[in-house]
């Protein structure tokens, strides 16, 4: 089944104590991208990758990290969480970028940083 | 420049009824706008889109309208039925040196049965 994973769904941790939240897709995708929705903010873009070893910023990418080293994985790292990290994350892929692609998302995952 | 505003936040309507969200935008680089539908747990899936050379298109009871000259463009849910219940998102892409989409705030959308 052609899908976008991430894990994990569920993620509480304390401020400062780096996380990793995983993204991976079977569809062979070149863009994916990572995105955090917050109640009246609609989604807003973290970062984005055109393909491999090719990412840049989005509208939010303060306090993010993302690598792009395999095609279907695009992790996204926080080094340091805060509290206003607290969101629900999600992450999207398309087949291509810049070609009016339909975006692909993946479940979410709601992090709460105490 | 690159916000898309959208409204209303949320929005009750009958079975049967005609739903109507509405999104503008400023930046006339957009050049893809699609419409995104979010049921509760799940992420966001794409229901309907429009490419502005085109003043409306339609799926089954999904209609988007789009006024380039306005820079506008809303969703139309005829016959609107309980399982559309649902948040909707607008949203419009650019591609003008990078690739990027915009989302609108999103509609909570109840349909009473």
């Amino acid at each position: 089944e052609a899908q976008v994973t991430q894990n994990p769904r569920y993620l509480i941790t304390v401020t400062g104590k780096k996380l990793t939240v995983t993204c991976s897709q079977n569809m062979n995708h070149e863009y994916m991208s990572w995105y955090r929705q917050d109640p009246g903010l609609g989604l807003r873009q973290i970062y984005y990758s055109m393909n491999v070893e090719v990412t840049d910023k989005g509208d939010v990418p303060e306090g993010y990290k993302v690598s792009r080293k395999e095609k279907r994985n695009f992790p996204l790292i926080l080094e340091s969480p805060s509290p206003n990290q607290t969101s629900l994350y999600f992450c999207a892929s398309s087949l291509y970028w810049g070609a009016n692609e339909k975006l692909f998302f993946g479940s979410g995952t709601q992090l709460s940083v105490l | 420049q690159q916000q898309v505003k959208q409204s209303p936040q949320s929005l009750i309507v009958q079975k049967g009824g005609i739903s109507i969200i509405n999104c503008a935008y400023e930046n006339t680089a957009f050049d893809y706008f699609p419409w995104y539908q979010q049921f509760p747990g799940k992420g966001p899936a794409l229901l309907i889109a429009i490419r502005p050379d085109v003043s409306e298109k339609k799926e089954g009871r999904f209609t988007i309208s789009f006024n380039k000259s306005a820079k506008q463009f809303s969703l139309h849910i005829m016959d609107s039925q309980p399982g559309d219940s649902a948040t909707y998102f607008c949203a419009a892409e650019f591609t003008s040196g990078t690739y990027k989409y915009i989302f609108g705030t999103g509609t909570r959308l109840k349909v009473l049965a």
